[in-house]
């Protein structure tokens, strides 16, 4: 039973335009959230993070939500660039365990 | 400063082969772990270990064994490989368990 799931496969976005990625949770003891980015042929690295205490989390032009009574949360990438274009995977804590989600291609176009 | 250093990078195995992937730390990381990613099924937990002597199940732990002798080291077993068992795997190290990972490169193995 998946208990991550990011339910878009894939994501197109103009440059400049904002790009949304969306990710839901079924566990309600996560405490905690990240985002990964992954490159063709090379190990997923950190994006940002947010405590289950908060629900806003900023970094430069990646911002993430948290929606804990719907568990969800949203990766918003303000403005997209064409090196933004990655496969983007949302993760959840849960005693010692990091769950990944399937994961969501974002294409940023010219 | 190495990070996370996975080998080898790439290896065919027949069925019921056995074989170790090595996986090595350098940032005094107490937590690490392995996952396997599949088409359509995103990144999977195999074993993780909070500390040296210490490991434990991830999501899909069967057909795979590991140890933590040292807390830089973290190997990965397959027993008796099988066609299943064709996949992308990552090893990751963080300070803290489940908390901002360190992914190496990954090793493709593919079983025949």
């Amino acid at each position: 039973d998946q208990q991550v799931k990011q339910n878009s496969p894939s994501l197109s976005v103009q440059e400049g335009r904002i790009s949304i990625l969306n990710c839901d949770y079924t566990n309600s003891m996560f405490d905690y959230f990240l985002w990964y980015k992954k490159y063709p042929a090379e190990g997923p690295t950190f994006l940002i993070s947010i405590s289950s205490i908060k629900d806003k989390n900023e970094d430069g032009r990646f911002t993430v939500f948290l929606n804990k009574s719907a568990k969800h949360l949203s990766l918003h990438i303000v403005p997209s660039q064409p090196g933004d274009s990655a496969v983007y995977f949302c993760a959840a804590k849960g005693a010692d365990k990091l769950i990944f989600g399937t994961g969501t291609r974002l294409q940023v176009f010219p | 400063n190495a990070g996370v250093t996975q080998t080898p990078k790439f290896q065919v195995l027949k069925t019921g082969q056995s074989m170790t992937l090595q996986c090595a730390q350098d940032m005094n990381h107490e937590y690490m772990s392995w996952y396997r990613q599949d088409p359509g099924m995103g990144l999977r937990l195999i074993h993780y270990s909070v500390g040296a002597g210490i490991t434990d199940q991830g999501e899909v732990p069967n057909g795979y064994n590991v140890s933590r002798s040292t807390t830089e080291d973290f190997p990965l077993r397959l027993l008796s490989a099988a066609p299943s068992q064709t996949s992308v795997y990552f090893c990751a190290s963080s300070h803290r368990g489940g908390e901002k990972l360190f992914f190496g490169s990954g090793t493709q193995l593919s079983v025949l």
